[in-house]
């Protein structure tokens, strides 16, 4: 069972560069969330999917997009990278649209842009 | 917004007990929960409150008081692998969670 996995580890990227950052979950979970955690800020909430098909805007969204094509997937794309988007990446998952539920966090991604 | 917040830092002995308290104010309420985080690694669930009182399990204990908008993590028995971030996160009217900046606990031997 590998619950959440993220792609890739761990990131180098030129600013201006567009980058994708993958997450797939096997808990077949209605929810997903993309959050960066900075030193000292906490995890702060990028963008979310209540369901395959819909999407919606988190805290810090500017420079970010997702998409939620199918139950599993939830990439987070990065159009033209700048330097403050240096940061660590997690996905999560939980299991409700409309209850606060656990989320399950996958083992995220360490993005450095130069 | 939502405003929560946590010590940043807390240092005790193995064997020893810790409280970490959390407060926040927030449009709503829906549950406040606590994750595990070590370092380089992804933050794990520990508890969940929405009612007031103490939840416990094992050496892990939460409390919650929604009208004083304060919740309390208690670590028993410290032990050296319980080093780590404990952050605190609540659930507000849309469901999405909030965190607080985390607190690091060390554990000395």
């Amino acid at each position: 069972i590998a619950g959440i996995t993220q792609a890739p580890t761990s990131q180098i990227l030129a600013a201006g560069r567009r980058m994708t950052l993958r997450c797939t979950q096997d808990m077949r979970h209605n929810a997903m969330y993309w959050y960066r955690q900075d030193l000292g800020l906490g995890l702060r909430l990028i963008h979310y999917s209540n369901t395959a098909g819909t999407t919606g805007k988190g805290e810090v969204p500017d420079g970010y997009s997702v998409s939620r094509a199918n139950t599993d997937d939830f990439p987070l794309t990065l159009a033209s990278a700048v330097p403050s988007q240096t940061s660590v990446y997690f996905c999560a998952s939980s299991d409700s649209i409309g209850g606060a539920d656990t989320q399950y966090f996958g083992p995220g991604t360490r993005l450095t842009v130069l | 917004g939502q405003n929560i917040d946590q010590p940043t830092e807390m240092t005790a002995t193995e064997g020893a007990i810790v409280q970490i308290n959390c407060t926040y104010q927030t449009s709503g309420f829906n549950g406040l929960f606590w994750y595990q985080q070590h370092a380089g690694e992804a933050p794990t669930f520990l508890s969940y409150n929405v009612l007031d009182g103490l939840e416990e399990k094992g050496r892990f204990s939460s409390f919650l008081s929604r009208s004083k908008g304060y919740s309390y993590l208690l670590l028993k028995e410290l032990q050296m692998k319980d080093s780590a971030s404990y952050l605190c996160a609540v659930s507000s009217n849309d469901y999405k969670l909030s965190f607080g900046a985390g607190t690091t606990v060390t554990v000395r031997a």
